[in-house]
């Protein structure tokens, strides 16, 4: 079985300035991980997935995220954000032998961003 | 256009009133699951399906029913309500793919169900 524990549960920041939400996972087993974007008052929406290869993983509206199997995270980052970045952030993995298609997700970190 | 399609959206109902909240996507997914999302807990699965006439149970599924007779359909029954059941509720959906490939999970836009 797999856990995914997000950091802060809040992070307040200006706009234009860089922000980082962190996200740990253990898990026995090789893992995809995920993160999703939503918006107030919508679903969830995939922001960006790592599966295999380069551990740096570039989503939509400028965020990117890096695995680091070492210590098991998969922290997302964006240089710049802007108002409208302003959401809640959940991370989530799966485990690969499962096939991926049942995912744990955490608890989510609200990204409040400030003018 | 890819979608999942929950109803009602917003529903206030009583404490023991049996009530339904539908599900369809038209995506042919085999994946179906619903989750309840409420504060400081993110989401929780309740149940889901991989195929027709194939369900389980996830991490919260007490007081919760599903039926999945057709593949684009999983409706979340509620047999009778209670107040803890207050919450966020969201229908996924997702393709089943074999090997390293991962999978992009859709969600519908929410139903947020309030038992007084």
């Amino acid at each position: 079985a797999q856990s995914v524990t997000q950091l802060d549960s809040q992070v307040p920041v200006f706009e234009e300035a860089p922000v980082e939400l962190r996200c740990n996972y253990s898990s026995s087993v090789s893992v995809y991980l995920f993160w999703y974007v939503q918006y107030p008052n919508q679903g969830l929406q995939l922001l960006l997935k790592y599966l295999s290869g380069s551990t740096l993983v570039k989503g939509i509206n400028g965020f990117e995220a890096e695995f680091n199997k070492s210590q098991t995270s998969f922290h997302l980052r964006k240089p710049s954000v802007h108002i409208s970045d302003t959401a809640e952030y959940f991370c989530a993995v799966s485990d690969q032998a499962g096939g991926s298609y049942i995912p744990t997700f955490g608890r989510g970190t609200s990204l409040i961003v400030h003018p | 256009e890819a979608q999942v399609t929950q109803n009602p959206r917003y529903l206030i109902t009583v404490t023991g009133k049996k009530l339904t909240v539908t599900c369809s996507q038209n995506m042919n997914h085999e994946y179906m699951s619903w989750y309840r999302q409420d504060p400081g807990l993110g989401l929780r699965q309740i149940y889901y399906s991989m195929n027709v006439e194939v369900t389980d149970k996830g991490d919260v599924p007490e007081g919760y029913k599903v039926s999945r007779k057709e593949k684009r359909n999983f409706p979340l029954i509620l047999e009778s309500p209670s107040p803890n059941q207050t919450s966020l509720y969201f229908c996924a959906s997702s393709q089943k793919q074999a090997g390293n490939s991962g999978n992009t999970i859709y969600f519908g836009e929410g139903s947020w169900l309030t038992v007084v």
